[in-house]
């Protein structure tokens, strides 16, 4: 069955801190990963997302994420965090037309 | 460019009642898709609308709910008599061609509260 896992539930860190979310996908097909980002009160932003290509994708605001084929990995990296990074984070797979999410990372930056 | 426009922002109903959300998707996209978040967990995806015709609908429930996207008008879901457990944020995204590779650009939500 296809389904999308984020291993961090709720992540703290303080501001300038390194960031690393993790995204571990189960799914037979070609795949399309996303990261999108959810501020507190607002509705999904695309974050960034990988169709082909270069494993290593870059989205907005400094996040980027590698896919990694034999891990099933689509983690999501930012060197630098800020306190307008608190937000909620979910990892997706493109499975036939629907996005199978994964369970989201609650991320909150401390001044 | 408008985005993709979902109305109401917020819906309050009581038990039995029937909840109706509309969705607008972005200029020129024609496919539309439903997905629910209930609190503490993440999206579940309902259903896939083209015009007139309903791709995937394995999401879901198989009582009570409802969706349809016709020629002219924006989609809708439609919950009949809802009970507390309807509780939840339902988002509508829309892409251009439905077909992977495609991205789906999402609204602002429709936040049900049943009484």
């Amino acid at each position: 069955a296809q389904s999308v896992s984020q291993h961090n539930h709720h992540v703290i860190l303080s501001e300038a801190a390194s960031l690393e979310l993790g995204c571990n996908y189960s799914y037979g097909g070609t795949v399309n990963l996303f990261w999108y980002v959810q501020y507190p009160g607002q509705h999904l932003q695309l974050l960034l997302k990988y169709f082909s290509g270069d494993p290593l994708v870059k989205g907005i605001k400094g996040f980027e994420a590698e896919f990694i084929k034999s891990k099933f990995s689509f983690n999501l990296r930012k060197p630098s965090v800020q306190w307008s990074d608190t937000a909620e984070y979910f990892c997706a797979v493109n499975g036939e037309g629907k996005l199978i999410f994964g369970q989201g990372t609650t991320l909150q930056v401390k001044p | 460019n408008a985005g993709v426009m979902q109305n109401p922002r917020h819906l309050v109903r009581r038990r039995g009642q029937e909840a109706r959300l509309r969705c607008s998707p972005m200029k020129g996209h024609s496919h539309v898709y439903w997905y629910r978040q209930l609190p503490e967990e993440g999206l579940k995806f309902m259903v896939y609308l083209q015009k007139e015709n309903i791709i995937d609908e394995s999401g879901m429930p198989k009582e009570r709910f409802s969706a349809e996207f016709p020629k002219e008008g924006p989609s809708i879901l439609r919950i009949q008599q809802v009970v507390r457990g309807d509780s939840a944020a339902y988002f509508c995204a829309s892409s251009p061609r439905g077909a992977p590779p495609d991205t789906q650009y999402f609204g602002p939500g429709t936040r049900l509260t049943v009484l």
